[in-house]
């Protein structure tokens, strides 16, 4: 059965401190891996896709990275705003798997 | 351009009734998968839809069923509510091609069970 884990399960920084989120999966047949956003009270948004090892895609302050087994969502000089749920999903055929979420606090 | 829409926003049922939810995709896109949330729990996959056929379905019960009409929005039926059962269920729309495209959610609707 496939399996994503996600860790910490919270996280606190200060505003600025860099940190990295992982996501590890066990799948068979990787279509693709996603990273999501999620505020209190709202679906998540989509940030990244992410199809092969060793594939990297940036936005603002994000950085996600793919490889074998695992995923890092990289945060540089994180702000107030980046503070959410991210959320981490395997795609094999239409079926998608979620992991649990790291809870993100950054304080100012 | 409007995004995923779901509703309605709030439901509270009792044990044993039944509950029926609305999703109408992102405009464009022709794919509708279901999911439900639990408190403090990522997303599961229920089932998608997709040329109003059932195309893969998760780990949940025959009370779970659902039905895409031709103008690509989809609903979300359960029968004989259980307390388990609440949760937040989220709707997400993609488009389907030869590349997996990335899922678009709703904000999702907060279902309550007493």
């Amino acid at each position: 059965e496939d399996q994503v884990t996600q860790s910490p399960e919270a996280l606190r920084l200060q505003e600025g401190e860099s940190s990295s989120l992982n996501c590890s999966y066990t799948v068979s047949g990787l279509r693709g891996l996603f990273w999501y956003r999620q505020d209190p009270g709202k679906g998540p948004e989509f940030l990244f896709t992410l199809y092969s090892a060793g594939e990297e895609k940036e936005k603002e302050r994000l950085k996600a990275t793919l490889t074998k087994k695992e995923s890092f969502l990289h945060i540089t000089a994180p702000k107030p705003e980046d503070s959410a749920t991210y959320l981490c999903a395997v795609q094999v055929y239409q079926k998608v798997t979620f992991g649990t979420g790291t809870k993100l606090q950054v304080i100012p | 351009d409007a995004g995923v829409t779901q509703s309605p926003t709030h439901l509270i049922k009792t044990r044993g009734q039944q509950v029926t939810l609305r999703c109408s995709p992102k405009s464009g896109h022709d794919t509708v998968s279901w999911y439900q949330q639990a408190l403090g729990q990522g997303p599961q996959f229920i089932f998608q839809y997709y040329e109003e056929e059932e195309r893969q379905r998760g780990n949940f019960p025959d009370r779970f069923s659902g039905h895409q009409f031709p103008n690509y929005s989809s609903e979300l039926n359960v029968n004989a509510l259980l307390l388990g059962d609440s949760a937040l269920y989220l709707c997400a729309s993609s488009l389907a091609g030869g590349r997996d495209q990335p899922q678009h959610f709703g904000d999702g609707t907060r279902l309550s069970i007493l």
